[in-house]
């Protein structure tokens, strides 16, 4: 079935420092890929997405491209700030899937960044 | 508009008990789904109805929890009885007909069964 795997953390940064979290994939169709953050005490937020081979999704400064190639989609960040503590999540859609507009979460990944 | 409201926030109940989690989506959203964070597991995905109907419940664990959306607006999970690994963070979304991208979450109710 489709899965997502994702680094483990917790990772802890410094501010300004450069951002990377890995995200690997298995579908068996064309699936739709996520990153979702949630910071202390809210809900899940999208943060960008990706819906076909080569795209690239950004928001607020991340970036993300779907690598059909390597089946990825890591997470990066030129330079962090102490308000991008939070979990992040990658996830997939696989529509051609049974669970149709389900998603496929990752363990999720924690950022903790100093200042 | 309003978010995706889940209440209680937080709930503590003894092994064997019943719980009742509750979800208001938003306004006019049709899709409305239940996922469940185990600790230190992924989100997993339990049910999505469309309207009052379930579209897919393939997520759902066990008898013991129901899930039921009367009338199409907000939407309860119960929990009948309570196991020790039922603790975990339920969160509810809600998205408009059609729109997989834009699926919004509540804040999750945390609930440990002690």
């Amino acid at each position: 079935g489709d899965s997502v795997t994702q680094m483990e953390g917790p990772v802890t940064l410094s501010e300004e420092a450069f951002l990377t979290i890995n995200c690997t994939y298995t579908a068996t169709g064309y699936p739709s890929l996520f990153w979702y953050v949630q910071y202390p005490g809210e809900g899940l937020q999208l943060l960008l997405k990706a819906t076909k081979a080569d795209d690239k999704g950004s928001n607020k400064g991340f970036e993300a491209t779907y690598r059909k190639e390597t089946t990825s989609f890591h997470l990066e960040k030129g330079s962090v700030q102490v308000s991008d503590s939070a979990v992040y999540f990658c996830a997939l859609s696989d529509q051609n899937s049974n669970s149709g507009y389900a998603l496929n979460f990752g363990k999720g990944t924690s950022l903790l960044v100093t200042p | 508009e309003a978010g995706v409201t889940q209440f209680p926030s937080h709930s503590v109940i003894e092994k064997g008990q019943t719980v009742t989690l509750r979800c208001d989506p938003i306004s006019g959203h049709d899709n409305l789904y239940w996922y469940r964070r185990v600790m230190g597991k992924e989100i997993k995905f339990l049910l999505h109805f469309v309207k009052e109907s379930k579209q897919d419940e393939s997520g759902m664990p066990n008898n013991r929890f129901l899930a039921e959306r009367t009338g199409g607006t907000y939407s309860t999970l119960k929990v009948q009885p309570a196991e020790l690994e039922d603790s975990g963070v339920y969160f509810c979304a809600s998205s408009r007909k059609g729109r997989i991208y834009g699926y919004t979450f509540g804040s999750g109710t945390r609930l440990t069964v002690v």
